[in-house]
């Protein structure tokens, strides 16, 4: 079975600070990765996904992600935040083969930036 | 343009009462996916569907029933909700194999 781990339910950072967002994950084989950001009283947008590759995965907003296998993890980071980064953040997963196309999602961590 | 369609987008209902929250596509999708979101379980999956007449349980499928008669359409029905049943609801498409999916926009749904 797959599943994901956001061992953080907030994340607090000030503005222009860096800031990252953890993610580790268990599947079955090689893995798709992804990271959905959700605003209040909004849907899922997508961030980033990491599929194959170089390690380092960039995507909108200016977040970017690593793969790292022996870790089994995939953390979310930003060089400098900015307030209007303030969010729920979610780190999802599904097995390259088998699996279906079954995307299994982590609890969710929330993202307060502060000036 | 590309999209998957949920509606109604709020609903305040009672106890017993009948519902269907519909989810339609248009990109020739053959999965469809329901998921509910709860606050500190993230989302969780409901039920899927493979394609038309092929749909199987998640993670959390009691309480609901879904039905793919027609490729872009992929129902959620709460036969008799109850309280415990109140969350925002996504539906999702992907085609088979492929690591795209597109979300709805949710559905806020009150159980009271």
């Amino acid at each position: 079975a797959q599943s994901v781990a956001q061992p953080e339910d907030q994340v607090n950072v000030a503005e222009g600070n860096p800031l990252t967002v953890k993610c580790t994950y268990s599947v079955s084989g090689n893995p798709y990765l992804f990271w959905y950001v959700q605003y209040p009283n909004r849907g899922l947008q997508f961030l980033l996904k990491y599929i194959t590759g170089d390690n380092l995965v960039k995507g909108s907003y200016g977040f970017e992600a690593e793969f790292n296998k022996s870790q089994t993890s995939f953390h979310l980071k930003k060089p400098s935040a900015l307030v209007s980064d303030s969010a729920l953040y979610f780190c999802a997963v599904r097995p390259i083969t088998g699996g279906g196309n079954k995307l299994t999602f982590g609890t969710g961590t929330q993202l307060k930036v502060e000036l | 343009e590309a999209q998957v369609t949920q509606n109604p987008r709020y609903l305040i209902t009672v106890t017993g009462k009948k519902l269907t929250v519909t989810c339609s596509q248009n990109m020739n999708h053959e999965y469809m996916s329901w998921y509910r979101q709860d606050p500190g379980l993230g989302l969780r999956q409901i039920y899927y569907s493979m394609n038309v007449e092929v749909t199987d349980k998640g993670d959390v499928p009691e309480g609901y029933k879904v039905s793919r008669k027609e490729k872009r359409n992929f129902p959620l029905i709460l036969e008799s909700p109850s309280p415990n049943q109140t969350s925002l609801y996504f539906c999702a498409s992907s085609l088979l194999g492929t690591y795209g999916y597109t979300f709805g926009s949710g559905t806020r749904l009150t159980v009271v």
